[in-house]
């Protein structure tokens, strides 16, 4: 086990279209984060997940966003219909919960949308 | 909204010095976490901090953490080229929930 992936790395896309990217949390993790950053700025909460109930999701959440973690191990985050202020990196995060709630985080996923 | 704010947002300093960053938040929290970036990447963890504890160290990082003052700080010691990144704090005001991240302080080290 060597971490937390996600996949894709990159994803282009146009305007109106829906993607999705995908989480794989370090193996036995509980819990699994989703953060948003872009250029310049420090990564801003998304949603949480313990196990696959979804605990808390952020304003910045809209509807065009949703996110999903069926049998509480890996997790995907959609977004319909997007839009170029989508553009970001979209950051994984897991963490044991009640092990010291460090959360390590994934690579990324950069989105740019046209 | 971003709770914790770093200071300052840009460090340029010589190989061999040593970097302070600053954090100040605003709301009670669980514990603080500082976490480096290099360019494009993901995050690294480099330390966390409870809010009953007032210093913590692990290699060449020095945490202190006052509460009274919402306030934390980051020294990284003998700063080598390869530490040129962003650094980040983040508070976590209950145990394993979301994290709230300052801005961030760009730290170039010359070599």
């Amino acid at each position: 086990d060597t971490g937390v992936s996600q996949n894709p790395r990159h994803k282009i896309t146009k305007r109106g279209q829906n993607v999705t990217f995908r989480c794989d949390p370090i193996s036995e993790h509980n819990r699994l984060y989703w953060y948003r950053q872009t250029l310049g700025q420090g990564p801003e909460f998304l949603t949480y997940f313990q196990n696959e109930a979804q605990l808390e999701k952020s304003r910045l959440l809209s509807d065009r966003f949703s996110a999903e973690r069926p049998k509480g191990s890996f997790s995907t985050l959609e977004i319909q219909r997007t839009e170029q202020g989508d553009s970001a990196m979209y950051l994984c995060a897991s963490s044991l919960r009640g092990y010291g709630d460090t959360q390590y985080f994934g690579p990324g996923t950069r989105l740019t949308v046209l | 909204s971003q709770q914790g704010e770093e200071d300052p947002q840009a460090l340029s300093i010589q190989e061999g010095e040593n970097a302070t960053m600053n954090c100040s938040y605003k709301t009670s929290i669980n514990n603080l976490q500082w976490y480096r970036q290099n360019s494009g990447r993901g995050l690294v963890h480099l330390i966390l901090i409870r809010s009953n504890e007032r210093e913590k160290h692990s290699g060449r990082l020095r945490v202190t953490l006052d509460t009274s003052k919402k306030s934390s700080s980051l020294l990284i010691t003998a700063s080598r080229a390869a530490d040129t990144a962003s650094y980040f704090c983040a508070t976590e005001p209950g145990s394993g929930s979301r994290l709230t991240f300052g801005e961030g302080t760009q730290l170039t080290v010359n070599p």
